[in-house]
């Protein structure tokens, strides 16, 4: 009854490639968020889809290219993978856009990306 | 499967009342205990724990883990309707190339009246 999955867990690349990483939710949210762990396990919001639309988009660089194909689903593709992309990136899904303080995000297991 | 359940699902207290959040947790491997406030955005990382029996402590929060019994609590003294949020536990566990990703609870929705 996996809430939200993320495949693969894990990712060993070289610099300069191309991968993606993919997220399902089977909650029937509406609102589908990517996030970066740092080595100090904060949590930084990268995207946010709500109905396949984008609500959130930080300051990331252009090289991270969401894509929500349905409401269940949000990839997250990188091109031209940096030694600095290496990290955990979190998939979270809610039930509306996170304007209510008492909304839950349901996070994925992660996926560890080490690019070499 | 690793599992982390965190209890209450909901507390409706007064500001200046003292909270006691809980989170057990079942993991293989398990490397450490992290707790998160999650207000509109995204969760702001509030403690790692890695030891037993060893408080942390940032102002009116403070937490403790307990590695025999399999769990945390999350102490807020004072507390104040900037507190209102959900409180977020998750667990690390060791895979065999390092940390694996975190396991997370379902959340406390922590409500703090006037």
């Amino acid at each position: 009854d996996t809430a939200v999955s993320q495949t693969p867990k894990y990712l060993v690349t070289q610099m300069g490639n191309d991968k993606s990483i993919k997220c399902e939710q089977n909650l029937g949210h509406d609102t589908m968020y990517w996030y970066k762990q740092d080595s100090k396990k904060f949590l930084k919001i990268m995207f946010s889809y709500n109905n396949k639309e984008l609500i959130i988009n930080e300051t990331v660089p252009n090289r991270f290219s969401p894509k929500s194909p349905d409401k269940a689903h949000l990839n997250l593709h990188i091109n031209s993978l940096e030694l600095g992309d290496s990290a955990v990136y979190f998939c979270a899904s809610s039930q509306g856009v996170g304007g209510a303080v008492w909304e839950t995000q349901y996070f994925g297991p992660g996926t560890r990306l080490l690019v070499l | 499967e690793d599992k982390v359940v965190q209890s209450p699902l909901s507390l409706v207290v007064h500001e200046g009342d003292t909270v006691t959040l809980n989170c057990s947790y079942e993991v293989t491997n398990f490397r450490s205990l992290l707790w998160y406030k999650q207000e509109k955005k995204a969760p702001t990382f509030l403690f790692m724990l890695t030891s037993s029996g060893i408080e942390k402590k940032s102002g009116r929060l403070s937490s403790i883990l307990d590695k025999k019994e399999l769990f945390s609590i999350l102490n807020i003294t004072a507390t104040q309707t900037g507190d209102s949020a959900v409180y977020l536990c998750a667990v690390e566990a060791y895979s065999g190339g390092g940390a694996d990703g975190l396991t997370f609870g379902k959340g406390t929705h922590l409500i703090i009246q006037p």
